[in-house]
Parts: structure tokens; C-alpha cells; sequence
């Protein structure tokens, strides 16, 4: 069955640099969005991606964050400065249709030193 | 505030009992959509349910939703340990957002002993 890959699977890095957390979304899916677990709280919506563009995004996403679909196959979240709190599990999910259900990866746990 | 509360929080049984677990809300959702996560995985989706009072079996795992769809639960019969993880409701927010923008409950930790 087909499936979203992540990479990394872990990634440690110190405050105020930059990260780039990749995702390969199921290959015939149209939507994408990235959510974000922090350790002991909820899953919590970041942003969605469409036709390329956001359609979506939540209170949390803010300047420092940005996505991106450079190719055909790729979806990345960058992060250009981290914080401590941005340490937690990111997930990236796609699906077929806007009402479809979203197919989830296995996460990046990025940690925040 | 939470929109979506989930309990118990966590939920620990012996293999071949049954249980309960609950999602509430004060908020009137379209649809609620039930999750099973394991640990170093992403959610995966177990049921959509779509009408008040709507009823859905998968095995023996039973999802109901309220009639004013503003609940549901997920009964799970004769459990075994291959049940455990964390089970999550979710569902759009009401009143709008239809991109993906799911909202989910803290879960439910079941473990089953065997």
C-alpha cells in the first residue's frame, strides 16, 4: 500500500538554525499539510497545500515557518530560526481529495537544543 | 479550551474485556473521524462517521456517533494486546474549514495485558 515517507526520522539542532523536515506525499495525491505533536499534547494543525500554493494555515505557522513543493515528489517544512518549543513531532499527511482522508507519515521528531 | 475531550486519558485492561472510550464536545461537528496511533508512527485513520446516531462496525471495534453529532465513542469487545495505542477523535472545526485543518482530541491510551 502505498504510503507518506519522512525524513529524518530524528533531527537534532541547536537554537536559531535553520531546519528543513522533507516528505514524500502518496505519488496521485493532491493535498498536503504538515501537523505538529509536541511531546505529551495534541496533534495540531500547522498548514495545508494545494495547486501551490497554502490553503490553510493555523495560528502556529507564522513567519517563521514555510513550505514548499520543489518538485514533483517533495513536500518540505522549513523552519528559519528555531525555538526551543518548536521541539515535537512533525508530521507530514496527504490525501486524495480536500474531503478525503488524510494518510499520515511515521514523523521527524525534531529536537530543539 | 478544548473542542474535542477525550476520555479516560488512559486506559489500562486485561486482554479479552471490553471498553469504552468517549469524545465530547460542545460544538456540533459534520463528521468525527477516529484514529489509531502507535508509538514512533502518524495516526492512522480507523473509521469516518458522517450522521447523527450513525453506527459503524469495523471487527470488533464499534464507532457511534450522537445524534446531535456532538459525540462519539468507540467500543472495542473482547480485547486483545495488538489493541493498544492511542486512540484519537478528530474532526474539522465548526462552522468552516474544510482544507485539512483537522482538530484532534489528546487521546485515549489503551493498554491491554495479556
Amino acid at each position: 500500500e502505498p504510503e507518506v515517507t519522512q525524513t529524518p526520522s530524528h533531527q537534532v539542532t541547536q537554537m536559531g538554525q535553520e531546519v528543513i523536515l522533507r516528505c514524500v506525499p502518496i505519488s496521485n495525491h493532491l493535498y498536503f499539510y504538515w501537523y505538529r505533536q509536541i511531546l505529551g499534547q495534541k496533534v495540531e494543525f500547522l498548514v495545508s497545500f494545494y495547486n501551490n500554493e497554502i490553503s490553510e494555515k493555523s495560528e502556529i505557522f507564522d513567519d517563521q515557518f514555510s513550505v514548499e513543493r520543489p518538485d514533483g515528489s517533495n513536500f518540505t517544512l522549513k523552519i528559519r530560526s528555531t525555538k526551543l518549543e518548536d521541539s515535537a513531532m512533525y508530521f507530514c499527511a496527504s490525501s486524495l481529495q480536500v474531503t478525503s482522508p488524510l494518510h499520515f507519515g511515521n514523523g521527524t521528531r525534531l529536537t530543539v537544543t | 479550551t478544548q473542542l474535542l475531550e477525550q476520555s479516560p486519558q488512559f486506559l489500562s485492561i486485561q486482554e479479552g474485556e471490553n471498553l469504552t472510550v468517549y469524545c465530547n464536545s460542545s460544538s456540533v461537528f459534520s463528521s468525527l473521524q477516529w484514529y489509531r496511533q502507535e508509538p514512533g508512527e502518524g495516526p492512522v485513520l480507523l473509521v469516518t462517521v458522517v450522521t447523527g446516531g450513525e453506527v459503524k462496525k469495523l471487527k470488533r471495534l464499534t464507532f457511534q456517533f450522537g445524534d446531535a453529532r456532538k459525540d462519539s465513542s468507540l467500543h472495542i469487545t473482547a480485547a486483545q494486546p495488538g489493541d493498544t495505542g492511542l486512540y484519537l477523535c478528530a474532526g474539522f472545526p465548526p462552522g468552516g474549514g474544510s482544507q485539512g485543518n483537522l482538530i484532534f482530541g489528546k487521546g485515549t491510551k489503551l493498554s491491554v495485558k495479556p
